[in-house]
C-alpha cells in the first residue's frame, strides 16, 4: 500500500536558517502530492502541491521538488521566521480517481522557530 | 468564500454516549473525506463520501462509527457508545474534483475528548 515517511522532529532552527524537511514515499502509479501546514489548535493548511514528476510546487518562500528517481518530496526554504513555526506533514493521493482520492499522511514534523 | 466549516470545535462527552461531528464542505464541492488524528500522530483516512453516498469506508471502524452526506445539509460523523479511545480530533475535508486533479481543503477540526 502507500506510505510516507518524514523525519522526526522536532526540528529546531534560528531565525533565517536554511530548512529542509525530508520526505519520501511509497505508491504505485502516479501520485499527487503535498505539505500541509498545521498551526496550534487549527485545521491543516495546504501548502504546496505537485502532480507530476520535477513538478516544483512553491509558496510563502518553500518549495519541493516530486523526485520519482527517488521518490522524495523534500520541503525547503531558504530563511525561516518565528511564525512558520508550525507542524508540518507530507501527504500522497492517488492523483485523480474517481474511486477517491484519500490522503496518506506522514507522522507529521515540528518545526520550533527561536528569534 | 467561507472554507470548510466544522462543528461543534471541541465536544465532551462521557464514555457510553453519542458524539456527532458535523461537517459543512466549501460551496461547490461535493467530495467530503474524513479523518481522524490521534495524539501526537498523523491524519488517518476513515471514510469518502459523495453526496448520498458512502464511496470508501474501509478507514473505519466497522462498529460504532458511521457516517452520511445527505442530499442537504452538512456531512455527518456519529460515533455511538464512545469510549477513550475515541479521543482525537476529526477533521474532515471537501474537494472539488477536476481534469487538473483534486486538492482537498480542510476544516478547523472538531476535538472529541471522552471522560
Amino acid at each position: 500500500g502507500n506510505s510516507v515517511t518524514q523525519m522526526e522532529g522536532p526540528v529546531t532552527l534560528s531565525e533565517e536558517a536554511f530548512l529542509t524537511i525530508n520526505c519520501t514515499y511509497t505508491a504505485t502509479g502516479y501520485p499527487s502530492l503535498f505539505w500541509y501546514v498545521q498551526y496550534p489548535g487549527e485545521g491543516l493548511q495546504l501548502l504546496l502541491k505537485a502532480t507530476k514528476a520535477d513538478d516544483k510546487g512553491s509558496n510563502k518562500g518553500f518549495e519541493a521538488t516530486y523526485r520519482k528517481e527517488t521518490t522524495s518530496f523534500h520541503l525547503e526554504k531558504g530563511s525561516v521566521q518565528v511564525s512558520d513555526s508550525a507542524v508540518y506533514f507530507c501527504a500522497l493521493s492517488r492523483g485523480n480517481n474517481n474511486a477517491g482520492n484519500m490522503l496518506t499522511f506522514g507522522g507529521g514534523t515540528r518545526l520550533m522557530v527561536k528569534p | 468564500n467561507a472554507g470548510v466549516m466544522q462543528n461543534p470545535r471541541h465536544l465532551v462527552r462521557r464514555r457510553g454516549q453519542e458524539a456527532r461531528l458535523r461537517c459543512s464542505p466549501m460551496k461547490g464541492h461535493s467530495h467530503v473525506y474524513w479523518y481522524r488524528q490521534l495524539p501526537e500522530e498523523g491524519l488517518k483516512f476513515m471514510v469518502y463520501l459523495q453526496k448520498e453516498n458512502i464511496i470508501d469506508e474501509s478507514g473505519m471502524p466497522k462498529e460504532r462509527f458511521s457516517a452520511e452526506f445527505p442530499k442537504e445539509g452538512p456531512s455527518i460523523l456519529r460515533i455511538q457508545q464512545v469510549v477513550r479511545g475515541d479521543s482525537a480530533a476529526y477533521f474532515c475535508a471537501s474537494s472539488l474534483r477536476t481534469e487538473r486533479g483534486e486538492t482537498q481543503y480542510f476544516g478547523p477540526g472538531t476535538r472529541l475528548l471522552v471522560l
